[in-house]
């Protein structure tokens, strides 16, 4: 059975520190997903990673992923108040038969303090 | 715009009734995806389909149903709702290319049920 842990589970921080949220998960996968989740809000996407070294960034965010590792990260370059939110990684258990049943993390509540 | 809805978005009901929340989607995409969401949980899948007559149990089924009679919706049903279904639901779909399993899924805004 797949599990997805992200930690940290909380994490404040002031405004243009650089931090990272990991996302570990127990069994091989090379499809990977970043969500954003705003207080009361239904999920965005960030990112889709797609393969081992995949990386792609947008604005201050950047996610990559080690499946040798079994390990995603997001990274908050500079951070600003507007990045505060909850943070979600999920793997596809099966990405070869392509059926997307998502295995979510926790979530990372992500607080940017002034 | 293309977009997917949920209704209704808040509900309240009481234990052993039967409860049906509605999911439509306009983009025309084949996979629709039902989740629930709770405090330290995370997401989990509940039920999904990847086509019209197609229906698939996820990690959480027990207690819940689905159907798919055409391609804009899949509603989810909780045939005697108990205390333990009160959650957020979130509908989500995706395109469903063909064995590529790459697409992203676009969730609705969510509803949020209360079993009293």
């Amino acid at each position: 059975e797949l599990k997805v842990e992200q930690n940290p589970l909380f994490l404040s921080m002031q405004e243009g520190k650089n931090y990272t949220i990991y996302c570990n998960y127990s069994t091989t996968s090379d499809r990977l997903y970043w969500y954003r989740q705003d207080p009361g809000k239904s999920l965005e996407s960030l990112f889709v990673l797609l393969s081992n070294g995949a990386v792609k960034q947008e604005g201050r965010l950047m996610a990559s992923l080690d499946t040798k590792a079994r390990l995603s990260t997001l990274h908050i370059t500079a951070a600003v108040h507007d990045l505060s939110a909850t943070y979600f990684c999920a793997v596809d258990p099966d990405p070869f038969q392509g059926a997307q049943k998502l295995v979510f993390g926790q979530g990372t509540r992500l607080t940017i303090n002034p | 715009d293309a977009e997917i809805t949920q209704s209704p978005r808040h509900k309240i009901t009481e234990t052993g009734r039967q409860v049906t929340l509605a999911c439509h989607q306009t983009w025309n995409h084949n996979n629709m995806f039902w989740y629930r969401q709770d405090l330290g949980h995370g997401l989990r899948l509940i039920h999904y389909s990847y086509g019209v007559q197609d229906t698939n149990k996820g990690e959480v089924s027990d207690g819940y149903s689905v159907s798919r009679s055409n391609t804009e919706d899949l509603p989810l049903t909780l045939e005697s709702a108990a205390s333990s279904q009160t959650s957020v639901y979130f509908c989500a779909s995706s395109e469903g290319l063909s064995g590529a399993g790459t697409d992203t899924q676009y969730f609705g805004p969510g509803t949020r049920l209360t079993v009293l």
